[in-house]
């Protein structure tokens, strides 16, 4: 099955500067990659996602990129503000496979912005 | 409803108990996912709901958890006699689809808190 590796763990950065989350996957037949947050006391919310056809998606701050070759995709924060505190997930999952075995989470990494 | 209720928010019970966790999807989805969350950890599949056909529950640790789904309505999750090393807290997701061709939207979760 498909494996989700996040690092890192816990990442604590100034405020309005940059954050970069990096997720690598071992299934080369997952095409979608979908970025949720998780503020504390919450259920995750997606913020993000990517398909295989793309290398690249930006929504205003955030942006995600993905290397199919390397297997591996990141999640871009720029100009980072408080209220980006939270636990962040990425995952992976085959689109046109069928049942929840086909979305796996990564471990989530824990953002932190200092005032 | 606006978003995926979950009930109880908060849940204390002796080991050996049973327990019941019960989710409201979003009007209209057809998928449900339970997962589980240790303190501090990933989301965990547990189980997965995709309209009429046979659940996916292949995530279900062990013969303690079951859960039942009526219809494209309410959810129950159910744990007997329960472990110390259940504590944790159980979220439940909804989405249009099967997973990639929609968005998963998470309740705020059940903490269970097993004495």
């Amino acid at each position: 099955g498909e494996n989700v590796e996040q690092h890192p763990s816990t990442l604590s950065v100034q405020e309005g500067d940059s954050a970069v989350i990096k997720c690598t996957y071992s299934d080369s037949a997952s095409n979608y990659f979908p970025w949720y947050k998780q503020e504390l006391g919450k259920g995750p919310q997606l913020i993000i996602d990517i398909r295989s056809n793309v290398g690249e998606k930006k929504d205003q701050r955030i942006a995600v990129t993905l290397n199919k070759t390397a297997k591996h995709f990141s999640l871009h924060i720029t100009e980072t503000q408080p209220e980006d505190s939270a636990v962040y997930f990425c995952a992976a999952s085959t689109l046109s496979g069928g049942g929840a075995d086909g979305l796996t989470f990564g471990k989530g990494t824990h953002l932190i912005i200092q005032p | 409803g606006a978003g995926v209720s979950q009930s109880p928010s908060n849940k204390v019970t002796e080991k050996g108990k049973d327990v019941e966790l019960r989710c409201d999807p979003i009007s209209g989805h057809t998928a449900l996912y339970w997962y589980r969350q240790r303190l501090g950890q990933g989301l965990e599949f547990l189980i997965y709901f995709q309209g009429n056909s046979a659940p996916d529950k292949s995530g279900l640790p062990s013969d303690r958890f079951s859960a039942e789904r009526t219809g494209e309505s309410v959810s129950t999750l159910t744990i007997q006699r329960t472990q110390q090393e259940d504590s944790a807290v159980y979220l439940c997701a909804s989405s249009l689809d099967r997973v990639g061709r929609g968005e998963l939207f998470f309740g705020e979760g059940s903490r269970l808190t097993v004495l």
